[in-house]
């Protein structure tokens, strides 16, 4: 099993711009997670997703971020435009249906400047 | 709402030191517990968990016991190594049907010195 995959995993990019981080979960896993993690706030829920569709997304900061799962083995979360307080390393997790933990992606690391 | 408290870090302790890290929580019903462990660098990864009362999570020399009276979860290993260094998120999870997410503490940040 490969894990839950994230890309890229560090991302650099001008205030402004678009940002795409992508996620793979784990095959068989219904559900997925977006976590955003940095020093001052910890760890804070962004939105997930059960069978694909979005539960709960009373995390996600303001209209500048959207996700989206398309599929069982894809999804995305978006920022547009992208400000420097939005640096942080981004975290994608997916779980089975029961009583156990999520599998985390290694995250990746974003900075905007 | 749900809530998980943990000991704030970080803590420096000496190889072959035993280790405690506090974890309280705050949820109605009977939440599953769990402790996740955060290596530089990498994502979060299951540590152990416990899903009842009185159950004891266990991995790596690591344990912890679900303590429903003192609504404690805490983190013990006798004798760490620098190997452990890392950082320890005490989490939950609600006994609801609809109590998918689960609930992280601000997490501890453990330094082993040789």
């Amino acid at each position: 099993d490969a894990g839950v995959i994230q890309s890229p995993r560090h991302e650099v990019t001008e205030m402004g711009q678009e940002v795409t981080l992508r996620c793979k979960p784990i095959s068989g896993h219904d559900y997925l997670f977006w976590y955003r993690q940095t020093m001052m706030r910890g760890l804070e829920l962004l939105i997930y997703f059960n069978n694909n569709v979005p539960i709960d997304d009373s995390g996600m900061p303001e209209d500048r971020f959207s996700a989206k799962m398309p599929n069982a083995s894809f999804s995305t979360l978006k920022i547009q435009p992208s400000e420097p307080r939005d640096s942080a390393v981004y975290f994608c997790a997916s779980r089975r249906q029961g009583v156990g933990g999520y599998t985390f992606g290694s995250g990746t690391r974003l900075t905007v400047v | 709402g749900n809530s998980v408290t943990q000991m704030e870090g970080p803590v420096t302790l000496s190889e072959e030191a035993f280790l405690t890290i506090n974890c309280t929580y705050t949820a109605t019903g009977y939440p599953s517990l769990f402790w996740y462990v955060q290596y530089p660098g990498e994502g979060l990864q299951l540590l152990l968990k416990a899903t009842k009362a009185d159950d004891k999570g266990s991995n790596k020399g690591f344990e912890a016991t679900y303590r429903k009276e003192t609504t404690s979860f805490h983190l013990e290993k006798g004798s760490v190594q620098v190997s452990d260094s890392a950082v320890y998120f005490c989490a939950l999870r609600g006994w609801r049907n609809r109590d998918d997410k689960i609930i992280f503490g601000k997490g501890t940040r453990l330094h082993i010195l040789p």
